[in-house]
């Protein structure tokens, strides 16, 4: 069956502009994940939904930083008056609903705030 | 708060040696631990996963163990390739989320 796939692959925006990213799992799967990786180092966990529970927010690195996920469909990460420091690529990862279970990762969306 | 600390940071091999990556966490109440493989450019392919009861497991010339108690695990690539060159990480799962280390760049010469 199809994998974990984002949109866009590639983001250029200006300073100050909002960006919204997509993420769809594979279906089924009831765990998503974002990450955010900057050039040169290792994964930075963001949000996790799981299910219909109450997203873990604790690694959004500001309030300029949200995401959705519409049930156990499709996420958007939201980034709203993007700064230079915000670009990197930005990952999705899904699983099913079982602490035991393999984390699959999309291809990435690579953010470039000019 | 969980520590994932993989060493070396990068390592240089021959075609041909074998290759063993470390990693090391802080704590051992986890369910699972994932080696990953990246390529420059591209999203996170898994490798292998181990459950927390197990301790280790194979594919093809990937071999990792795990030491949960001690908080370790290593991956062995056997008889490398020009093709296993990559950044490869491991991660831990602990309640809900993956805690990952921050990778070993490998280059493997031919």
């Amino acid at each position: 069956g199809a994998g974990v796939s984002q949109s866009p692959s590639n983001k250029v925006t200006e300073k100050g502009k909002d960006v919204e990213l997509r993420c769809d799992p594979i279906s089924g799967h009831t765990a998503l994940y974002w990450y955010r990786q900057r050039l040169g180092q290792g994964l930075e966990f963001l949000i996790y939904f799981q299910g219909n529970s109450a997203p873990d927010k604790s690694g959004l690195p500001s309030d300029r930083f949200s995401a959705e996920r519409t049930g156990e469909s499709v996420s958007t990460l939201t980034i709203q008056r993007t700064q230079q420091e915000d670009s990197a690529v930005y990952l999705c990862a899904s699983h099913r609903d079982r602490g035991t279970d393999t984390q699959y990762f999309g291809p990435g969306t690579r953010l470039t705030v000019l | 708060k969980q520590e994932v600390t993989q060493i070396p940071a990068a390592l240089s091999v021959p075609e041909g040696e074998n290759l063993v990556l470390n990693c090391s966490f802080t704590d051992s109440a986890i369910y699972n631990l994932q080696w990953f493989r990246q390529d420059p450019g591209k999203g996170l392919t898994s490798l292998l996963l181990i459950q927390s009861s197990q301790r280790e497991q194979t594919s093809g010339r990937l071999n990792a163990s795990l030491d949960k108690s001690s908080g370790r695990s290593t991956l062995y690539i056997a008889a490398s390739q020009p093709g296993d060159s990559a950044t490869y990480l491991c991660a831990v799962r602990g309640w809900g989320k993956l805690q990952f280390g921050a990778g070993t760049q490998v280059v493997v010469t031919p």
